[in-house]
């Protein structure tokens, strides 16, 4: 089946540093990645749509600057966290959807972010 | 914008009891899928349903999709600790194709 990776699974940092979370599918090719946030015992909110060789779609309420996404490839795609902040710290879930195979999304792994 | 409400949030069941999470969009779906996540982990996906009306069934999980296409229901017939998790349901807006995540229902199951 569909598998998707994400790296790092867990990451620390400081206050003001950057911090870039992979996200690939592994056996397939993603035309559309999307990217999610999840607080503890919430829902996943939608941050942003990445299409391979164009510019991300934000959500309203998301930072474009603060939250840069790149998606390089049709395998991966890349959220990077700029300048992050306590507040940032959360839950990262990317997807991927295999433009063959119809609307179903398949989740990597996630990223949980803490910042100190 | 588009809303996908979910209720209820939480469910505690004695094993063997049966379980049902809804699921209501404010506007019509091209589709709906739904996802289980357990503690801990990233969301898995279990079906999706397209047809007005349409019943589906997974073993014990049947999946419902509204005639009107905007709301859904998920039901378990005599759960299992092994059905413990939150139960996510997602909508396919017609118009953009974006996954609109519901609340999500957690479940418990007592042995």
């Amino acid at each position: 089946g569909a598998v998707v990776s994400q790296h790092p699974s867990r990451v620390i940092c400081k206050s003001g540093t950057s911090v870039k979370i992979e996200c690939r599918s592994l056996d397939f090719q993603a035309t559309t990645m999307f990217w999610y946030r999840q607080f503890p015992k919430q829902s996943l909110m939608l941050m942003a749509t990445s299409n391979e060789g164009s510019k991300a779609t934000y959500e309203q309420g998301v930072e474009k600057d603060k939250f840069l996404i790149n998606h390089a490839s049709l395998t991966l795609s890349t959220l990077t966290v700029t300048s992050a902040h306590p507040e940032d710290s959360s839950f990262y879930i990317c997807s991927a959807r295999d433009g063959g195979s119809g609307d179903e999304q398949f989740f990597g792994p996630g990223t949980r972010l803490t910042v100190l | 914008g588009q809303q996908v409400m979910q209720i209820p949030q939480y469910q505690h069941v004695q094993e063997g009891e049966d379980f049902t999470t809804y699921c209501n969009s404010s506007t019509t779906l091209s589709n709906i899928q739904w996802y289980k996540q357990r503690p801990g982990g990233h969301p898995v996906f279990l079906i999706q349903l397209v047809k007005s009306g349409e019943v589906k069934k997974q073993k014990r999980l049947t999946f419902q999709f509204g005639e009107a296409k905007k709301n859904s229901s998920l039901h378990i017939t005599a759960t299992q600790t092994t059905d413990v998790g939150t139960y996510f349901c997602a909508g396919n807006s017609s118009n953009t194709g974006k996954l609109i995540f519901g609340q999500g229902t957690t479940l418990q199951v007592k042995p």
